[in-house]
């Protein structure tokens, strides 16, 4: 069965630093990954998508992630930090078993907290 | 655009009461997802909508939950009778077509709180 693994529960990095937020997979065919975001009191947002073709991807507010197939890791990272990057980050991976196979199975969550 | 729009925010109830969310999508989006999160965990699908018709409901505790599409856009998703254990964030989101690799948007959830 597919899943997704986030080992931090919070990571903690002072602004401007380089920050990276774990997230690990497994699944039975073509892993499709994504990371979304989500602020206090609001809605996830999606932060970006690996799909197929480069292993670094860029997404929004400057974040990129790197999928390693090898590790089977699609981690989270940023050159330097904002204290407006405090949040809850989700690792999620396409599940596979529903009819469409567009529905999301996420990770538990890790927490960034970026200190000025 | 509007964003996904869902009511109420919050909602506290006894257990073995019932409790009803809606959901109203963006416009034009044939997909619909609710989304049970619990404290402390990752969200969790509870039914997909494709227009009106249900793709997968196989997660969803039929025996007390139900939700409806009817026609194709708004969405309400009841629980009856609710327990304890039912107490977390429920997240409505949409997609435009539903295809894989499409992002998803999600609105601000409702709060359920069941003493």
């Amino acid at each position: 069965a597919q899943s997704v693994a986030q080992p931090e529960d919070q990571v903690n990095v002072a602004e401007g630093n380089p920050l990276t937020v774990k997230c690990t997979y497994s699944v039975s065919g073509n892993p499709y990954l994504f990371w979304y975001v989500q602020y206090p009191n609001r809605g996830l947002q999606f932060l970006l998508k690996y799909i197929t073709g480069d292993n670094l991807v860029k997404g929004s507010y400057g974040f990129e992630a790197e999928f390693n197939k090898s590790q089977t890791s699609f981690h989270l990272k940023k050159p330097s930090a904002l204290v407006s990057d405090s949040a809850l980050y989700f690792c999620a991976v396409r599940d596979e078993r529903g009819q469409a196979g567009t529905a999301l199975i996420f990770g538990k969550g890790t927490t960034l907290s970026v200190s000025s | 655009e509007a964003g996904v729009a869902q009511s109420p925010r919050y909602k506290i109830i006894e257990k073995r009461q019932s409790v009803a969310f809606w959901c109203n999508p963006i416009s034009g989006h044939a997909t619909l997802y609710w989304y049970q999160q619990i404290l402390g965990q990752g969200p969790k699908l509870l039914i997909q909508f494709q227009n009106n018709g249900v793709v997968d409901d196989s997660q969803l505790p039929k025996d007390r939950f139900s939700a409806e599409r009817l026609k194709g856009v708004d969405s309400t998703l009841k629980i009856q009778p609710a327990k304890l254990e039912d107490s977390a964030v429920y997240l409505c989101a949409s997609s435009l077509v539903g295809r894989w690799n499409e992002k998803l948007f999600f609105g601000s959830g409702t709060q359920l709180s069941v003493l």
